[in-house]
C-alpha cells in the first residue's frame, strides 16, 4: 500500500537560516511527488513536484527539493527561511500505475522564528 | 487565471441535516476531486471523476456520501443525515487530464469548512 510519512509534527528554524522538513514514501513502483503548503484558513498550494529527470527539483517562493530513491526520501528545502514561511507543509505520493488520488502525510508546521 | 472555487466557505449545520457543498474547477479541466482534512484523519481522498468515465468512489466513507459532477465541470458533493464525525473541511481540486507531465499537477480550492452541532 502506498503512503507517505513525515516524521515531525512541527520544525522551528530562526529566520535566514536553512530548513529542511522531511518526507519519506513508500510506493509499489516509481512514484509522483508533491509538496503542497497550507496557510491559516487556506486550501493547499502546490509549490513542487518530482516526476521524472533531475533528482533536484526546484520550486515556488525558493523552496526545493530533492528525490533520494534508494533512501525513498523527498525531502523540502530552502537556503534561507522567512517568517513568511511559517505555515502547514503537506508531503504527497501518487503512483505511476495510477491516476487518481494523492496520498498525504500528516503535515509538518513550519515555525520560522524572527 | 481563475483558481479553484468552492461554496459555501463555512457551513454550520445540525445532526441529522442534509448538506450539498460545490466546487467549480478551473476552466478546462478535466479531473476533478474532492478530499477531505479533519483532526484525526489529515487529507483524505474521497472521490474523483475524469470527463465521462465512471467516478472512482472508493474513498467515500459510507452511502451517506455521494457527488455529482454536471456537465463536466460543477461538482457537488452531499451529505445526508450528517453526523458530528462529519465535521472537516471539505476541499476540491481539479487538474488537466491526468496522463502526461502537465496533468499531473493538482490545485485545490479554498476548502468548505463544515461545523455539525
Amino acid at each position: 500500500a502506498q503512503s507517505v510519512a513525515q516524521p515531525e509534527d512541527q520544525v522551528n528554524v530562526a529566520e535566514g537560516n536553512p530548513l529542511t522538513v522531511k518526507c519519506t514514501y513508500s510506493v509499489s513502483g516509481n512514484p509522483y511527488l508533491f509538496w503542497y503548503v497550507q496557510y491559516p484558513n487556506r486550501g493547499l498550494q502546490f509549490l513542487l513536484k518530482y516526476i521524472t529527470g533531475d533528482n533536484l527539483v526546484k520550486g515556488s517562493y525558493g523552496f526545493e527539493a530533492e528525490f533520494n530513491k534508494s533512501q525513498t526520501s523527498f525531502h523540502l528545502k530552502k537556503p534561507s527561511a522567512l517568517v513568511s514561511d511559517s505555515a502547514l507543509y503537506f508531503c504527497a505520493v501518487r503512483d505511476r500505475g495510477g491516476y487518481n488520488k494523492l496520498i498525504f502525510g500528516a503535515g509538518t508546521r513550519l515555525a520560522v522564528h524572527p | 487565471g481563475a483558481g479553484v472555487s468552492q461554496s459555501p466557505s463555512n457551513k454550520v449545520t445540525e445532526k441529522g441535516k442534509d448538506v450539498e457543498l460545490r466546487c467549480d474547477p478551473i476552466s478546462g479541466h478535466t479531473a476533478l476531486y474532492w478530499y477531505r482534512q479533519s483532526l484525526g484523519q489529515g487529507l483524505e481522498f474521497l472521490i474523483y471523476f475524469q470527463g465521462n468515465s465512471a467516478p472512482d468512489k472508493s474513498g467515500l466513507p459510507s452511502d451517506r456520501f455521494s457527488a455529482e459532477r454536471t456537465g463536466g465541470s460543477v461538482s457537488t458533493l452531499t451529505i445526508q443525515r450528517t453526523q458530528q464525525e462529519d465535521s472537516a473541511v471539505y476541499l476540491c481540486a481539479s487538474s488537466p487530464h491526468p496522463r502526461g507531465r502537465q496533468g499531473e499537477t493538482q490545485y485545490f480550492g479554498p476548502g468548505t469548512r463544515l461545523l455539525v452541532l
